[in-house]
């Protein structure tokens, strides 16, 4: 089975700190994602990236960054944490193929900044 | 543009009725991928099923069934003898081939409540 974990369930921060999501996958995917879930909203994809050192940014990037340093490990970065990010934060990974491209995902992060 | 549309914010039912959760979506490509996915209460999405725009039939997995038209541009979920146990927000979601990058859209989500 494919396993996506993010390293936090919850977490509460204060405005203006710098705060790291991180998330790993055990299948050997090559690509990643980071959505933020808002009610009504639906999932909106903040970054992604499809090999490690790369990046691209999504729909909604602005006030976010990430860091893809080892294959497996995708990290959200949010430099100055505003309450307006205050949100659910899900991670994703899937095979490159196109054919294969179905996204599994963690649990989600609820963050609450305040 | 690609939309995902699911009109039905909420859906409340009572236990072993049927339910229909709606989408439709918008795409200029010829070539695309829906998806449906489940997120329980624990908050990870779980996937259902994947559908290539080529293949029209619809498909039956015990209680669970899929109608895509691409007449009306719809990607039907029906849940048959709804259980509390399917209690969740069920997403749609397209993936376009050529944006080459698996990226996929979502639509804003239906609640569906099983009472029982």
């Amino acid at each position: 089975d494919v396993k996506v974990t993010q390293s936090s369930r919850y977490l509460v921060k204060r405005t203006g700190e710098k705060v790291f999501l991180e998330c790993v996958q055990d299948m050997d995917h090559e690509n990643m994602f980071w959505y933020r879930q808002d009610p009504g909203l639906g999932l909106r994809l903040i970054y992604f990236s499809y090999d490690v050192k790369m990046k691209e940014k999504g729909d909604i990037p602005e006030g976010y960054s990430v860091s893809r340093e080892k294959k497996e490990r995708f990290s959200l970065i949010l430099e100055s944490a505003s309450t307006n990010q205050t949100s659910m934060y899900l991670c994703a990974s899937s095979l490159y193929r196109r054919d294969l491209n179905i996204q599994y995902f963690g649990a989600g992060t609820r963050l609450s900044v305040l | 543009a690609q939309k995902v549309t699911q009109a039905q914010t909420e859906i409340s039912v009572v236990e072993k009725e049927d339910v229909t959760l709606d989408c439709v979506y918008e795409t200029r490509d010829t070539t695309y991928y829906l998806f449906w996915y489940k997120q329980p209460p624990s908050g990870e999405l779980v996937f259902l099923i994947r559908r290539n725009s080529f293949d029209e039939q619809n498909e039956i997995s015990g209680r669970y069934s899929w109608n895509f038209q691409k007449s009306t541009s719809s990607f039907n979920f029906t849940i048959t003898a709804s259980q509390v146990v399917d209690s969740a927000v069920y997403f749609c979601a397209l993936s376009e081939i050529s944006s080459n990058t698996g990226k996929l859209i979502f639509g804003q989500g239906t609640t569906l409540q099983v009472k029982p």
